[in-house]
């Protein structure tokens, strides 16, 4: 059975800190990896997808990476701010799923001033 | 810049009624999907559209549970009956293909919150 998991559950920074949350996953063989953000009681945004074939992908502050032999995937943020505050979560499409995504539990960011 | 829209945003019903919710996915996107999400937890897949045929529904409850995507194109998820347990945010997401083989980012909307009374 295919398990996502995202250490830590929550996670309280100072504004200005670099962090990186953690996505492990169960089995490598997956398409893609995809980092989302929620807001409370919002839907989800997504944030960035790395290709099976990449090693990670970069949009602003933000950095993903993709390691399959480890089944592991990080997102770090730089220079943290309070608008970042929300629940990331990673996802991944397993082989004989029809592009369906499992989902970790996430982490809940919050970067106070 | 193209979204996935979903009606309405919050229902509050009570046990044993009926609920819909709709969506809208981006123009042009083949697959649908519909994620469940209770709280403190992941989406999870519900049922899934590849056009207007269903390729994945085996985490639907059946029994109270139905999903439709008639012309391929909108579609409605269905309660009936309400039970306390659906309470959670159902959410619609939407990509350019799910065949396997051919993987796509999905873009989400912004749910529909459901609590059950």
């Amino acid at each position: 059975k295919q398990e996502v998991t995202q250490i830590p559950a929550a996670l309280s920074v100072p504004e200005g800190e670099n962090l990186v949350l953690n996505c492990s996953f169960t089995d490598s063989a997956i398409y893609n990896l995809q980092w989302f953000r929620q807001d409370p009681g919002k839907g989800l945004t997504s944030l960035l997808l790395i290709q099976s074939s990449q090693r990670e992908q970069t949009s602003g502050r933000l950095n993903a990476s993709l390691d399959k032999s480890s089944g592991r995937s990080t997102l770090y943020i730089a220079a943290s701010q309070p608008g970042d505050s929300a629940t990331y979560l990673c996802a991944a499409p397993f082989s004989g799923g029809y592009n369906k995504l499992i989902f970790g539990a996430g982490t809940r960011l919050a970067v106070h001033p | 810049e193209a979204e996935v829209a979903q009606s309405p945003r919050y229902k509050i019903t009570e046990k044993s009624q009926a609920v819909a919710f709709w969506c809208d996915p981006i123009s042009g996107h083949a697959t649908l999907y519909w994620y469940r999400q209770i709280l403190g937890q992941g989406p999870e897949l519900l049922v899934q559209f590849q056009d207007e045929s269903v390729v994945d529904d085996s985490q639907l409850p059946k029994d109270r549970f139905s999903a439709e995507r008639l012309k391929g194109v909108d579609s409605t998820l269905k309660i009936q009956p309400a039970e306390l347990g659906d309470s959670a945010m159902y959410l619609c997401a939407s990509s350019p293909s799910g065949r396997e083989g051919r993987y796509n980012e999905q873009f989400f909307g912004p749910g529909t919150r459901l609590t059950v009374l």
